[in-house]
């Protein structure tokens, strides 16, 4: 399977701390794409990190990559009750038409 | 700023029936897609429509299913006698020609009753 796991299913932190989600993978990528999705919403797209990359910054976000281990990270720093929402990592293989597999989401809860 | 448009935002059938959700990809985007994502589960790829023509479908995309792109500027999928298990929510995304990101829609979410 191609299946991308994330870890946490659920992660709950206090404002201001940092939330980092893991997803792993189990073959080879052209790229991985992190995604966030309100409740019950669409897709929004937050950052894309190539197979040739090994970190990338946007904003508050950090995403790494280590294609050794197949696996990625999410980094949100001094998080706010606004990120309160569900994180799918989301990998395009090398030699697909480019369809996006997803991981299995983590639920993050950003609390006051 | 270009935003994928998805209708309706809600649908209700009842089982058997016949179903068209619709989508409006971004203007000068030539990749399309759609994904499903049954309540509290992953999002699931079902097909990729490229020049006129599916690229690449899953195994839940069967015969039940089918996409079309009737004018330049809707892509629609069709599900032909819909089942219970049908209902999820239904995500169109495009891409531009070179890019890698997807744009993804709002999505519809199909209640098959």
């Amino acid at each position: 399977s191609q299946q991308g796991e994330e870890d946490p299913q659920a992660l709950s932190i206090q404002e201001g701390e940092n939330a980092t989600m893991n997803c792993s993978y189990k073959t080879s990528i052209n790229n991985l794409q992190w995604y966030r999705q309100n409740s019950g919403r669409g897709l929004v797209h937050l950052i894309l990190i190539r197979s040739n990359e090994r970190e990338k910054h946007s904003g508050r976000l950090r995403v790494t990559l280590d294609t050794s281990k197949k696996s990625s990270s999410l980094l949100i720093t001094a998080s706010r009750a606004a990120d309160t929402a569900s994180y799918f990592c989301a990998t395009a293989y090398t030699g697909t038409a480019s369809k996006l597999t997803f991981g299995t989401g983590t639920r993050l809860q950003v609390t006051l | 700023e270009p935003e994928v448009t998805q209708t309706p935002s809600h649908q209700v059938t009842q089982m058997g029936q016949e179903v068209i959700l619709r989508c409006v990809p971004i203007s000068n985007h030539l990749y399309f897609y759609w994904y499903r994502q049954i309540l509290g589960q992953k999002v699931e790829f079902l097909v990729s429509f490229y020049n006129n023509e599916i690229s690449e479908k899953s195994e839940i995309f069967d015969d039940q299913f089918s996409v079309e792109r009737p004018d330049g500027s809707n892509f629609t999928l069709k599900i032909r006698s819909t089942k219970l298990e049908d209902s999820a929510m239904y995500f169109c995304a495009s891409r531009p020609p070179r890019g890698t990101e997807a744009f993804f829609g709002q999505g519809t979410r199909l209640t098959v009753v």
